[in-house]
């Protein structure tokens, strides 16, 4: 069983500050895609990287593949309380028959 | 806007109980899926189908069943609800060779 593991599972920052949250894994996947749950809804796609080393942006969040596609970062500038949320890294399984691999989650809060 | 619709976002039963837990979907998507998930395991997945009366064991299948009669339709039956199946349900769905997810807004199912 191909496991992600995310960290930290718990952070609470400042409005304005900078962080990084990992997902790790020691299997190698064709793609990593990250998601947001708010309280009380189910996950929204942020973002999918497909190449080793891929950078995507999407506003103050930067994603990054791994070289080896066996992990991932997700780093917010300048967060804002918009940002809390429940963030998922999501892996597809070179054999995975479409289904996704899922991290167990970090839970992130930004406090004005 | 597409959807993803569960049927209820809450939902209280009793032990022994056969619960109906109802997904429906207006994007045409080929891939549907049932999550559960629960604090710091992530979402784990029940069991997902590829066609209309298809299905496919997931990860933790035990106590559950599902029916794709429609390709917009995907329901997950608890044959005998147990106090251990309290959780949050999260169904999805994606397009035919895509992993990208789409989920509903999640059913709190209570096992009293």
């Amino acid at each position: 069983t191909q496991l992600l593991e995310q960290s930290p599972q718990f952070l609470s920052i400042q409005e304005g500050e900078n962080l990084t949250v990992y997902c790790n894994s020691s299997s190698v996947f064709s793609s990593l895609q990250w998601y947001r749950q708010e309280p009380g809804e189910g996950p929204v796609l942020l973002v999918t990287v497909v190449t080793g080393g891929e950078v995507k942006k999407l506003k103050r969040l930067t994603f990054q593949f791994g070289d080896a596609r066996k992990d991932s970062s997700l780093h917010i500038t300048a967060a804002q309380p918009g940002d809390t949320g429940l963030y998922l890294c999501a892996g597809e399984p070179i054999q995975g028959a479409q289904k996704l691999v899922f991290g167990q989650g970090t839970r992130l809060t930004i406090n004005p | 806007d597409v959807k993803v619709t569960q049927s209820s976002r809450y939902l209280v039963k009793r032990t022994g109980e056969k619960v109906f837990l109802e997904c429906v979907q207006d994007m045409d998507h080929e891939n549907m899926f049932w999550y559960r998930q629960d604090p710091g395991l992530g979402l784990r997945l029940i069991y997902f189908s590829y066609d209309v009366k298809m299905k496919e064991k997931g990860d933790i299948p035990e106590g559950y069943s599902v029916s794709r009669e429609k390709k917009e339709r995907f329901s997950l039956i608890l044959e005998s609800a147990s106090t251990n199946q309290t959780s949050m349900y999260l169904c999805a769905s994606s397009s035919m060779g895509r992993t990208e997810a789409f989920f509903g807004q999640g059913t709190r199912l209570t096992v009293v």
